[in-house]
C-alpha cells in the first residue's frame, strides 16, 4: 500500500529566506506526483505535476524535483513572501491507475514572517 | 465561474440525519473525484467517475457513503445516518480527458452535532 510521507509538519521561516518542503513515498510505481497549496477555507491549489518521467518542474519561484527510484520530492520555493504562508501537499497517482485517484500526504504548514 | 463549485459551503446537522452535497465540475471535464479531509489529516480518496465507465468506490468508507454523477455534470455524494466521525471537509475536484491535473473546489465544511 501507497504511503505519502510530509516532513516537517510545520514549518516557519522570515520572509526572504528559502522554503524546502519533502514529499516521500513508498512505492516508486508512480504515474506522477503532484504539489498542491491548500489556504484555510479554500480548495486546493495546483502548483506543480512532475510526470514519472521527469525530474523535475519550474514554475516561477517554484521548483519541484523527483526522485523516483528513492521514492523522493521536494518542492523548493524561493525568495519566500508572506504570501507564500499556506499548507503544501504532495500526492502521487498510481502507474497503473492513470485516470484514478490522488493519494495524498498530510501536508506541512508553512508561515512566512514578515 | 470557470472553476469547481460546492454546495452547500457549510453544514450542520444532527447525527442520524442523511446529508446531501453537491459538486459541479468545470465544464467539459470528464473525471470527478470526491475526497475527505478530516481535521488536522491529509485527504482520502472517496470515489471517482470517469464519463460512461462504472465509477471507482473504492475509497467509500461505508455503505452509508453514496454519490451519483449525472453524465459529465452534477454529482451529488449523500451520506446517510450520519455519525460525528463524519464530520470533515468534502473536496470535489475534476480533470479534463488528457490531462492529470485535478481541479478543485473550496470544499463542504460538514459538522455532525
Amino acid at each position: 500500500k501507497q504511503e505519502v510521507t510530509q516532513i516537517p509538519a510545520a514549518l516557519s521561516v522570515p520572509e526572504g529566506e528559502n522554503l524546502v518542503l519533502n514529499c516521500s513515498f513508498t512505492d516508486s510505481a508512480i504515474y506522477n506526483l503532484q504539489w498542491f497549496r491548500q489556504d484555510p477555507g479554500k480548495g486546493l491549489t495546483s502548483l506543480l505535476l512532475i510526470q514519472s518521467s521527469q525530474r523535475e518542474q519550474t514554475s516561477g519561484r517554484l521548483n519541484a524535483s523527483l526522485d523516483k527510484s528513492s521514492g523522493r520530492s521536494t518542492l523548493y520555493i524561493a525568495a519566500s513572501q508572506p504570501g507564500d504562508s499556506a499548507t503544501y501537499l504532495c500526492a502521487v497517482k498510481k502507474a497503473t491507475d492513470s485516470w484514478g485517484k490522488l493519494q495524498f500526504g498530510a501536508g506541512t504548514q508553512v508561515v512566512v514572517t514578515p | 465561474g470557470a472553476g469547481v463549485s460546492q454546495s452547500p459551503s457549510n453544514k450542520v446537522t444532527e447525527k442520524g440525519k442523511d446529508v446531501e452535497l453537491r459538486c459541479d465540475p468545470i465544464s467539459g471535464h470528464t473525471a470527478l473525484y470526491w475526497y475527505r479531509q478530516r481535521l488536522g489529516q491529509g485527504l482520502e480518496f472517496l470515489i471517482y467517475f470517469q464519463g460512461n465507465s462504472a465509477p471507482d468506490k473504492s475509497g467509500l468508507p461505508s455503505d452509508r457513503f453514496s454519490a451519483e454523477r449525472t453524465g459529465e455534470s452534477v454529482s451529488t455524494l449523500t451520506i446517510q445516518r450520519t455519525q460525528q466521525e463524519d464530520s470533515a471537509v468534502y473536496l470535489c475536484a475534476s480533470s479534463l480527458l488528457n490531462t492529470d491535473t485535478q481541479y478543485f473546489g473550496p470544499g463542504t465544511r460538514l459538522t455532525v452535532l
